[in-house]
């Protein structure tokens, strides 16, 4: 088993929708948790960071951690064309600081 | 601005050739990381370094080298040793005290 568990997609969505985002993972010791954006050909831009479990909002994006369920989710409201990239969630325990990546989601939002 | 600076963006490079490549950063962060993306692969984690003049291997090292003699740059070298290197290298630091991790743009290495 994977410790980081993300669907790759193809996910596809009309504008304005609001897209939901997951990963799944084992290790109960993660204590940070990460949703980035990725364009193709760039670097991973950090989107939302979270600490230990709750929800954290910033303008359209909202993360949410459930350690209970071991399982992480990023929302996106009123999806734009310019949202079309690879989704990557990753996660690290405190002290050790190594980080464990998803493979990524794929998000297209059409006009 | 602050960030992360990776040089070249792309490179190619003949077979039993090796090549360094550059990360800059000036945002006065202690750890710095190394990373390799390939196609339907997560990152992967080749070096990291928690301060000046120390550093780890991580998953993928064989085949890699890297360096740490000043806060602000952390220069990978692939070497003629690895045996797949054509991939996406990304660089990354992390703030002290959080767990965010900041990535640069990426160097793209192609072997031809």
């Amino acid at each position: 088993q994977k410790e980081v568990e993300q669907d790759p997609g193809p996910l596809s969505v009309p504008e304005g929708a609001i897209v939901s985002l997951n990963c799944t993972y084992s290790n109960s010791a993660f204590q940070y948790f990460m949703w980035y954006r990725q364009y193709s050909r760039k670097g991973p831009e950090l989107l939302m960071y979270t600490y230990s479990s709750g929800n954290k909002e910033d303008g359209r994006f909202t993360a949410q951690v459930d350690k209970s369920s071991k399982y992480i989710s990023l929302f996106i409201r009123d999806s734009q064309p310019s949202d079309s990239a690879t989704y990557l969630c990753a996660m690290a325990t405190s002290g050790t600081y190594k980080y464990i990546f998803g493979t990524g989601t794929r998000l297209k939002v059409l006009a | 601005d602050g960030g992360i600076t990776q040089s070249p963006k792309y490179l190619f490079r003949k077979e039993g050739q090796n090549v360094t490549l550059s990360c800059e950063q000036n945002l006065n962060h202690d750890a710095m990381y190394w990373y390799r993306q390939d196609p339907g692969q997560g990152l992967r984690l080749i070096y990291y370094s928690q301060i000046v003049n120390d550093f780890q291997k991580g998953d993928i090292a064989e085949g890699y080298s890297v360096s740490r003699e000043k806060k602000e740059s952390f220069p990978l070298t692939v070497t003629s040793a690895q045996k797949n290197p054509t991939a996406f290298y990304l660089c990354a630091s992390r703030v002290a005290g959080t767990g965010e991790l900041f990535f640069g743009e990426g160097s793209r290495l192609t072997v031809l």
